[in-house]
């Protein structure tokens, strides 16, 4: 069965960095492209980044260009996304998903972690 | 990249059937066939029920199903149950290489 788990939500204040992991485990994690996805408190979902099966091409959303940065550990089944100059309207919740084979859809999702901005 | 344009809410009575639009550009529902649709409880994660504007994922029931029309997809959901009651999604590939969803449309059962 398909398993991805978030980690490393928490508290962080204004202008701080943080990592987030998803670790993935049930499925060949090598050979799928990946997503990152939050969602604000009581708002809908909005597409972070996402990055081909071999790290080869990584895309952005506007909101997080040039702060966060994807990567992923194929030999350790890890997907990363390393957030930097944190605002308050970054506090979400983050969720990583598995780009389904068809392309351009999330097939499998993660229980997400939550990352609150604040001082 | 603007959000694509869902309605705010939809409801029906169980037993009928309900439709929810997705309105978006030639910049991304218009141009690809790459259209998904999530169903949302809260304080869950989503789950595809739709990709490539109307294929079903394995497990996923045949009540639900989608289609497009120039820049607008929508996703149907006939025979509604009380447990499809939530918030749904829809979600496009765009021209820049990235996704935009929609601002998610809440489903009240009757």
């Amino acid at each position: 069965e398909v398993y991805l788990v978030e980690s490393g939500g928490t508290l962080v204040q204004p202008g701080g960095s943080l990592r987030l992991s998803c670790a993935a485990s049930g499925f060949g994690f090598s050979n799928y492209h990946m997503d990152w996805v939050r969602q604000a408190p009581g708002k809908g979902l909005e597409w972070l980044s996402y990055i081909t099966s071999g790290s080869t091409d990584t895309y952005y959303a506007d909101s997080v260009k040039d702060r966060f940065t994807v990567f992923r550990d194929n030999a350790n089944n890890f997907l990363f996304l390393q957030m930097n100059s944190l605002r308050p309207e970054d506090t979400a919740v983050y969720y990583c998903a598995r780009d389904g084979m068809r392309g351009y859809d999330m097939d499998y999702w993660g229980q997400g972690t939550l990352v609150t901005v604040s001082s | 990249q603007s959000a694509l344009t869902q309605p705010a809410s939809v409801s029906g009575s169980p037993g009928q059937s309900i439709t929810i639009s997705c309105t978006g550009t030639s910049g991304d529902i218009g141009g690809y066939n790459y259209v998904s649709w999530y169903q949302q409880y809260p304080g869950k994660a989503p789950k595809l029920l739709i990709c490539g504007v109307n294929n079903r994922p394995s497990g996923v029931s045949n009540r639900f199903s989608g289609s497009k029309s120039g820049n607008t997809a929508s996703l149907t959901i006939s025979g509604l149950q009380a447990d499809d009651e939530g918030n749904y999604y829809c979600a496009s590939f765009t021209s820049r290489r990235t996704l935009v969803f929609g601002g998610g449309t809440k489903l009240t059962v009757l």
